[in-house]
């Protein structure tokens, strides 16, 4: 069963970039897409985007000018980057898994979640 | 961006209450939307997906139905354990969202 735990500073600077790394164990990162979800304190889950394993990326617009996903085959992980982060980027961050729900399945899900990392952003 | 909404935003109940939450896709999205519950400082867990499809070891009392932009979750009979926040998201297309989140809450 695959497992994800996210890791990375619990406290970033403003204007500083915030940067965190989700390992996958239990399975390989050569299959399926990997997504970041973040949640602000006491409000609901905003997606920030996804990569696929050979390094394909699709970032949510809101956040694109600011965000790099990247994926380390050898290390069976995958990364966040954020830069010029501001107190708004202040949430729990967290890894997910983006499957289909078959081999010829369209039906996409996050069945598998890391437990989450807070990052809270202040000088 | 395809946009979810989420009724009521909180409800309380009894045990053994029957519960509906709603969520409305602002486009059609056909079937591809999940249903996800979340306890209080614990990630999100997989409900349901394609709309009526119950994942891997989500006991039977939970259901959802509903097509194109109408989608409801019911939970029939609802446990002491099913206290918790619950969050409708599409997957029709990308950016991927989520509705803002339906509380449920003790009576």
């Amino acid at each position: 069963q695959v497992q994800l735990q996210e890791s990375g500073p619990g406290l970033v600077k403003p204007s500083e970039p915030l940067s965190l790394t989700c390992a996958v164990s239990g399975g390989s990162i050569s299959s399926y897409y990997w997504s970041w979800i973040r949640q602000p304190p006491g409000k609901g889950l905003e997606w920030i985007g996804y990569i696929y394993y050979t390094g394909t990326t699709t970032y949510n617009p809101s956040l694109k000018s600011r965000v790099t996903i990247s994926v380390d085959t050898s290390k069976n992980d995958f990364s966040l980057r954020l830069t010029s982060v501001t107190a708004a980027d202040t949430a729990v961050y967290y890894c997910a898994t983006d499957r289909a729900a078959g081999t010829n399945s369209f039906y996409y899900y996050m069945d598998v979640w890391g437990k989450g990392t807070t990052v809270t952003v202040s000088s | 961006d395809i946009q979810m909404t989420q009724s009521p935003s909180s409800l309380s109940a009894y045990v053994g209450d029957r519960v509906t939450i709603t969520c409305r896709a602002s486009q059609s999205i056909s079937t591809y939307l999940n249903w996800y519950q979340q306890k209080s400082g614990k990630a999100p867990k997989l409900l349901i997906y394609a709309a009526s499809s119950l994942h891997s070891g989500v006991p039977s009392r939970f259901s959802g139905s509903g097509s194109g932009t109408d989608f409801t979750l019911t939970i029939s009979g609802l446990q002491p354990e099913d206290f918790a926040i619950y969050y409708c998201q599409q997957s029709y297309s990308t950016p991927r969202t989520f509705g803002q989140g339906t509380k449920v809450e003790f009576k």
